[in-house]
């Protein structure tokens, strides 16, 4: 069964800097274009940032362009998520999600002092 | 940015009911268009995509239509297991955006 797991949230400070894993298992990761999503507490789902399958495109929000940056090793299946001056508004549950459909579980950034 | 507005954004229905949630793009996005779902807690799961194509494993009273600017999705007869929160989403152009969301609760 196809299975995406995601890890590395957790509590960062204001101006601090997480980075999210998201790993594949059991698909040709290298086939997909890939996501990041994000859904802060009680709201809706809003896209981050997409690479595209060799990793030479990369988009991002306007609210994270230049703080974010979205990256992939196809040979690990992993996605990544480098994550610098975090800001309160930051705050979400962070999916990753595959151009075929598949999501991982998420993982909790919360940005606190 | 494509702007998408989904409505309405809850609903309450009855078992067996025939259930039609829609989404405007602010401008033309071909069939570059998916519908999700999503329960309290859990990961958004992928319906339709294309527009009107069903999502490997979902049941057959979830369907899609449209293209261009308008596009619905029908649940012919509401099940227990399909309360939920449901979201359409573009990906015709960056940034990908999604609609609001349309809460479809039990009467």
């Amino acid at each position: 069964e196809v299975e995406m797991v995601e890890s590395g949230g957790g509590l960062a400070q204001p101006g601090g800097s997480l980075r999210l894993s998201c790993t594949a298992s059991d698909f040709t990761f290298s086939s997909y274009s890939m996501n990041w999503v994000r859904q802060a507490p009680g709201k809706g789902l809003e896209w981050v940032a997409n690479i595209n399958q060799d990793g030479t495109e990369k988009y991002y929000v306007d609210s994270v362009r230049g703080r974010f940056t979205i990256s992939r090793d196809n040979a690990q299946n992993s996605l990544y998520l480098q994550m610098n001056y975090l800001r309160a508004e930051d705050t979400a549950v962070y999916f990753c999600a595959s151009g075929s459909g598949t999501w991982g579980q998420g993982t909790l950034v919360t940005v606190s002092s | 940015d494509i702007q998408m507005t989904q409505s309405p954004s809850s609903l309450s229905a009855s078992v067996g009911d025939r259930v039609t949630i829609t989404c405007r793009a602010s401008q033309d996005i071909r069939n570059d268009f998916g519908w999700y779902q999503q329960k309290p807690g859990k990961a958004p799961k992928r319906l339709i995509y294309a527009a009107s194509t069903l999502q490997s494993g979902v049941p057959s009273r979830f369907s899609g239509s449209g293209s261009g600017t308008e596009f619905t999705l029908t649940i012919s007869s509401l099940q227990p297991e399909d309360f939920a929160t449901y979201y359409c989403l573009q990906h015709n152009d960056y940034p990908y955006t999604f609609g609001q969301g349309t809460k479809v609760e039990i009467k």
